[in-house]
């Protein structure tokens, strides 16, 4: 079936560091791609998406480039916060009877020290 | 605008006893209705999803139920809760007609099972 592997955690930098959080991806057909982030004691919070190849989602600083040829979603800031403490987690959607499932990967906590 | 309320926000309940969580999307119809679990250092789970009124369907077997009594409530229930349904649940919607449409989680309900 589908599967997402991310890299593995935690992750701890300095803040301004340059970010880089490894997505790849198992499917058949090429389903849409999900950035979500998890604050501590909170529930899970899109954070960037893309629906199709080539396309680039970014929010908040935050980018991800859809490559169907290497089946890669790889997350990257240029300057991290230390309020971007947080664990990561890529996803990719994929129909599933009349509906839709999100398949995450094993997420990925980012430390940020001042 | 769409908003998803979870409650109770936090749960501790001994084993043996039974368990309902709670969930209602506000300012959508018809959505999509997931509830995922995500264990103490694990990735996410999904355990039930809904695509309409009086219609579940489980991922895995489990010690758990879901009941979808009206369009935008979602319920998960069990008669007798184990130590392993310690967990964080969360809930979460999706518009049914866009298949790209991401997931949108509610703040959660962490459990803990004594």
């Amino acid at each position: 079936g589908d599967s997402v592997t991310q890299m593995e955690g935690p992750v701890t930098l300095s803040e301004e560091a340059f970010l880089t959080i490894n997505c790849t991806y198992t499917a058949t057909g090429y389903p849409s791609l999900f950035w979500y982030v998890q604050y501590p004691g909170e529930g899970l919070q899109l954070l960037l998406k893309a629906t199709k190849a080539d396309d680039k989602g970014s929010n908040k600083g935050f980018e991800a480039t859809y490559r169907k040829e290497t089946t890669s979603f790889h997350l990257e800031k240029g300057s991290v916060q230390v309020s971007d403490s947080a664990v990561y987690f890529c996803a990719l959607l994929q129909p599933w009877g009349g509906a839709q499932k999100l398949v995450f990967g094993q997420g990925t906590r980012l430390t940020i020290n001042p | 605008s769409q908003t998803i309320h979870q409650w109770p926000a936090t749960l501790v309940q001994p084993v043996g006893s039974p368990l309902s969580l709670e969930c209602t999307v506000e300012g959508t119809s018809n959505p999509n209705l997931y509830w995922y679990r995500q264990a103490a250092g694990r990735g996410l789970q999904l355990l039930f999803y809904s695509v309409g009124i009086g219609q579940i369907s489980s991922e895995v077997p489990q010690n758990l139920s879901a009941s979808r009594p009206q369009d935008r409530q979602f319920i998960l229930s069990s008669k007798k809760l184990l130590l392993s349904d310690s967990g964080f649940y969360l809930c979460a919607w999706t518009g049914g007609s866009s298949y790209n449409s991401p997931l949108h989680f509610g703040n959660g309900t962490r459990l803990t099972v004594t």
